[in-house]
């Protein structure tokens, strides 16, 4: 049992070059998250999919887009990359809308560094 | 927006000293959530607390739910280094699934 798989786990872009995050769970989890962490500010919310099928902004939704493909797998996608987006981006998961008991699942993260 | 802020930021303390960390939400909470996340890694959910007052304990940790639903802390005793790491605590925002996180409390323990 995996739990959520982000890939990849590193990443060097320049700026105005895209690229996709995966995120995949293997838990039939309802519920998506991205979030991104940059330090001193916490956890921030990018995009959050509720159900497969539907997606919604969250915190700080500017400059990305996102796909819920199918139940297992959420991506996130930079179209234009640029240094403000250097951070840590972790993908998470929960069973519910709003978690009772279980809360989130998070992937191990990908360390994003735009030039 | 809502907003849940954390103090204090970061906290050093010598292994067998206890740490407290305190969380406010400017908004009533259905629940809260906390998590720790070990330096280099990704959150770990830890507890959830629903009921007003409720006190939750695990093993040296002590969880505790405000009388009005906006305020929370975890109190750890005797501290150990594998107690390093930060601690956040986080509320659901509005009617969707989705978490607003604390600022996180950094905690150092050394020998």
């Amino acid at each position: 049992n995996a739990g959520v798989t982000q890939t990849p786990k590193f990443q060097v872009l320049k700026t105005g070059q895209s690229m996709t995050l995966q995120c995949a769970q293997d838990m039939n989890h309802n519920s998506m998250y991205w979030y991104r962490q940059d330090p001193g500010m916490g956890l921030r919310l990018i995009y959050y999919s509720a159900s497969e099928g539907t997606t919604d902004k969250g915190e700080v939704p500017n400059g990305y887009n996102v796909s819920r493909l199918n139940k297992r797998e959420f991506s996130l996608r930079l179209e234009s990359a640029a240094p403000s987006q250097t951070s840590v981006y972790f993908c998470a998961s929960s069973r519910d809308r709003v978690p009772l008991g279980y809360g989130y699942t998070f992937g191990s993260g990908t360390r994003l560094t735009v030039v | 927006g809502q907003q849940v802020m954390q103090i204090p930021q970061y906290q050093h303390v010598q292994e067998g000293e206890d740490f407290t960390t305190y969380c406010n939400s400017s908004t009533t909470l259905s629940n809260i959530q906390w998590y720790k996340q070990r330096p280099g890694g990704h959150p770990v959910f830890l507890i959830q607390l629903v009921k007003s007052g409720e006190v939750k304990k695990q093993k040296r940790l002590t969880f505790q739910f405000g009388e009005a639903k906006k305020n929370s802390s975890l109190h750890i005793t005797a501290t150990q280094t594998t107690d390093v790491g930060t601690y956040f605590c986080a509320g659901p925002t509005g009617t969707a699934s989705k978490l607003t996180f604390g600022t996180g409390t950094r905690l150092q323990v050394t020998l």
